[in-house]
Formats: C-alpha cells, structure tokens, sequence
C-alpha cells in the first residue's frame, strides 16, 4: 500500500510568490489534513477536507488556502509569501478524519521563502 | 481550553538505558491521544495510541505509554533504548467529537553511546 505522497520535497521562494504543494493520500482515504512546522511554533493544524470540503480550518490567515479533489488528492496554496512561510508543510490522511482514526503523514514539503 | 505539555523539550540517554517522555493534557472534553515520532528530514510516524480501554497502550519499536485520568498524564516509556531511537517525539490530542488536533511542542531524544 502507497504511503502519504506529498511533492515537490523541497522548494525556493521569494516574497511576494504564490506557491502550490501537492498531496496524494493512501488510496482508499477520504480525509486530509495539513500542517505547518517550524522552529518557532511547533506543528500547526491549517485544515482538514473530507470528500472534497473543508471541514475544519486552523488560525491562518486567508493566504492559506486549499482543496480536494474527487479522487481525494489535495493542494494546499500560499499565496503573497511571507519570511515567515517558510516551514516544513505535512499533510496526512486518514479514511474518515475523526478523532480516533490514525492519520498517516507524508514527508512533507520543504518551503524556504527568501 | 485544551492543551498538551511536553514537560522537556530535550532528554539525553545512554543507550541501553530507560527513558520516559512526559506528556500532561488538558481537556473537559473527551479526547483521544497518540504518540508520533519524527526522524530527521521525514513526516510523522504513529508509534501508539489510546482511545478507551487499558490504561498501558503498547505500541511499535518497544514503546509503551500510561494513560491516567486523574493526573491528566499520557507518559512514554521504553525500557531499553537504542541509537535508532534518536529523533523527536510528539504528544498529540485530538477531540472524539471533532477532527481538531493538538501537538505537544515535541522532546528531542538523543542516545548517547
């Protein structure tokens, strides 16, 4: 079975772009949910889709935005970048997003923003 | 508010040695708590869990975890550590009625030889 899928690994921004990561869960899966890590804060919920909704949504600001598709692959998208983007973005996914389901990590996203 | 405390940020063991991690929580609700461990330049991985039932939750690579209610504590044991055991380690809460989650601010363990 695939594991939590998550590209590009790592990438180099600078102020003002947009930028684009990609999740593909374990098949099968219909919840994902992402992170942001860093030094600072420590790991941070951003949101969480189910069939292609947004069901949850952390304290972010609206530059963070994201979607799902109907074959459960998500995007998250950071829009106007900021020094303090950069952080290691995770997502997981779990088949049906509740407290007590296991969620399975990718290796997240490597995002340095210059 | 619900919370999770991690009460070291950083334990050094020698290898072969115990070791316990502490985690404290704070809830009125429910919740269910798990402990992840992150190896360098990866995601996390699920090393246990508790959701109801036995207090002593056993989990992968020879960790074992206590759940107890009245002091609010969800600690982490091994009896023996090895050198592969370097890596951070996470408390993590989520809520039986909702899909948030909380994360502890993580404990560094290195393993001295």
């Amino acid at each position: 079975k695939a594991g939590v899928t998550q590209t590009p690994r790592y990438l180099i921004k600078t102020r003002g772009q947009q930028v684009t990561l990609s999740c593909s869960p374990i098949s099968g899966h219909r919840s994902v949910s992402w992170y942001q890590q860093t030094p600072g804060q420590g790991l941070q919920f951003l949101f969480e889709y189910f069939s292609e909704t947004q069901r949850n949504k952390g304290n972010f600001p609206g530059r963070f935005s994201g979607r799902q598709f109907s074959n459960s692959r998500s995007e998250m998208n950071v829009s106007t970048l900021e020094l303090g983007d950069s952080a290691l973005y995770l997502c997981a996914s779990s088949s049906e997003g509740t407290g007590a389901n296991v969620l399975t990590f990718g290796a997240g996203s490597r995002l340095t923003v210059l | 508010a619900q919370s999770v405390t991690q009460l070291d940020s950083q334990v050094p063991v020698f290898e072969e040695a115990p070791v316990e991690l502490r985690c404290n929580y704070s809830s009125s609700v429910s919740v269910y708590l798990f402990w992840y461990v992150q190896y360098p330049n990866q995601g996390l991985q699920l090393l246990l869990k508790y959701l109801s039932g036995s207090t002593l939750v056993k989990g992968i690579n020879g960790f074992e975890a206590e759940f107890n209610k009245s002091q609010t504590s969800f600690h982490l044991r091994k009896p023996s550590v090895h050198i592969s055991d370097t890596a951070e380690y996470f408390c993590v809460l989520r809520y039986s009625s909702a899909s948030k989650i909380i994360f502890g601010s993580g404990t560094r363990l290195s393993i001295r030889p």
